[in-house]
């Protein structure tokens, strides 16, 4: 069974805080990883791809461990705005183009 | 910015009739999703459709589920006979032509509730 783990949290930060999400996946033929954030009651939006060298957008950072099917994504100076739940997103590869959804790691930014 | 609409917003229905949800994809997007979220669980993946024809499904995407594309801009999502465990959440997401697999945008969601 394809799965995806992540810690539910809730992550409770200062405004400013640096806060890392990890997730696992099962299946190591995965082939594309993504961070995606949903907040309260809304769609997933697409965060950040990941790739196996990682990669940086700004205060977010993302991380590939292929080794140890393991994905994370590092948040730097944290703000109220990131509030939201943060989905570790993973396709099988293979010509699908189904996602399989971790339950998200909720993060709450206090001022 | 383009974005992927969806209609209605939210539907509440009796057991066992049929519900139409109706999704507008950005305007040149080539792959088409829906996807579920029950309260309180993962999104979960149900079908995706490509060149008018469903390309994947899941186990959930039964024989009571099916979609269209009756026209050049709407995707629709059929359930036939609602079951109180089909409410949730629907979304419905579409992606590019020349696109990594799973940089989707999705609608604001279509919230079914079965009573």
């Amino acid at each position: 069974r394809k799965e995806v783990e992540q810690d539910p949290g809730p992550f409770n930060v200062p405004e400013g805080a640096t806060v890392a999400f990890n997730c696992t996946y099962s299946n190591s033929a995965s082939q594309s990883f993504f961070w995606y954030r949903q907040d309260c009651r809304k769609e997933p939006k697409l965060l950040m791809s990941v790739y196996s060298s990682g990669n940086e957008d700004g205060r977010f950072t993302a991380q590939l461990n292929r080794a140890s099917q393991y994905i994370s994504l590092l948040i730097r100076d944290s703000k109220l705005s990131d509030s939201a739940t943060y989905l570790c997103v993973v396709n099988p590869g293979d010509g699908s183009y189904q996602l399989t959804f971790g339950k998200g790691t909720k993060l709450s930014v206090i001022p | 910015e383009p974005e992927v609409t969806q209609t209605p917003s939210h539907q509440v229905t009796q057991m066992g009739q049929e519900v139409i949800l109706r999704c507008v994809p950005i305007s040149n997007h080539l792959y088409f999703y829906w996807y579920r979220q029950i309260l309180g669980q993962k999104v979960e993946f149900l079908v995706s459709f490509y060149n008018n024809e469903i390309s994947e499904k899941s186990e959930i995407f039964d024989d009571q589920f099916s979609v269209e594309r009756p026209d050049g801009s709407n995707f629709t999502l059929k359930i036939r006979s609602t079951k109180l465990e089909d409410s949730a959440m629907y979304f419905c997401a579409s992606s590019g032509g020349r696109v990594v697999p799973g940089e989707l945008f999705f609608g604001e969601g279509s919230r079914l509730t079965v009573l």
